[in-house]
């Protein structure tokens, strides 16, 4: 079944420990997302690609970092996390093109990092 | 910029009533693209409806249907025959139309968190 997926779903860290947020889709997407929410409140999206080695930053800064050699997958990096960084990690994908139902976002479940 | 603006942070209703959850956006484009997303407590987001802003009919899927009032720059979602498994926080967002193939970006509203009760 086609799907996005995201791992871990819960992280609990220390200060200063690198980190890696795993997403994946098996939808063939082009387009990848990586948004960050805090409880209760709206997405801000952070990362974004086109495709394969195409990464770009988002409307919100943020000291992550992305990569993308692989269409299926789009890894989040943290190389020193912070306590600043706790939040959740929503990563989506959609297909490439314009128009009606390509523009749709399929989420994934998210990961909710704590650091302390 | 676009802004998306969700002016009612809760909303409660009895299970079976019919809820309206009211969004606005601002944009001075003319083609884009209007969303609904749920995302149940601890649950994945998901589609609930979207609505292309060069269709005049308002879209709906089963039990949900939208007010897209285009000149006022609205987009209220309604909930007919709420069922508990409504009870979730609902997102209006707002994507750009882009020609070719640029990454559309959703712009999220602050969202709307609807509680339906037995």
């Amino acid at each position: 079944e086609a799907d996005i997926y995201q791992t871990p779903r819960y992280l609990v860290i220390g200060t200063g420990k690198k980190i890696t947020l795993e997403c994946s889709q098996t939808m063939g997407h082009d387009k990848m997302y990586w948004y960050q929410q805090d409880p209760g409140m709206e997405l801000h999206l952070i990362h974004y690609s086109y495709g394969v080695n195409s990464t770009e930053k988002g409307d919100l800064s943020s000291e992550s970092t992305v990569s993308r050699i692989r269409t299926e997958h789009f890894p989040l990096t943290l190389e020193s996390a912070r306590p600043s960084h706790t939040s959740q990690y929503l990563c989506a994908s959609s297909e490439l093109g314009s128009g009606g139902a390509k523009e749709t976002q399929y989420f994934g479940p998210g990961t909710r990092l704590l650091v302390l | 910029a676009q802004t998306v603006t969700q002016s009612q942070p809760e909303m409660s209703v009895q299970e079976a009533e019919t809820v309206t959850l009211s969004c606005t956006y601002d944009t001075s484009e003319s083609n884009y693209y209007l969303f609904w997303y749920k995302q149940p407590p601890s649950r994945q987001m998901i589609l609930v409806i979207r609505q292309e802003a060069y269709k005049q009919q308002n879209a709906t899927e089963n039990r949900f249907s939208v007010n897209f009032q285009k000149a006022a720059k609205s987009f209220s979602l309604k909930i007919s025959d709420s069922q508990l498994g409504d009870t979730a926080m609902y997102f209006c967002a707002f994507m750009n139309h882009l020609l070719g193939q640029g990454a559309q970006k959703l712009v999220f509203g602050q969202g709307t968190r609807l509680t339906i009760n037995p």
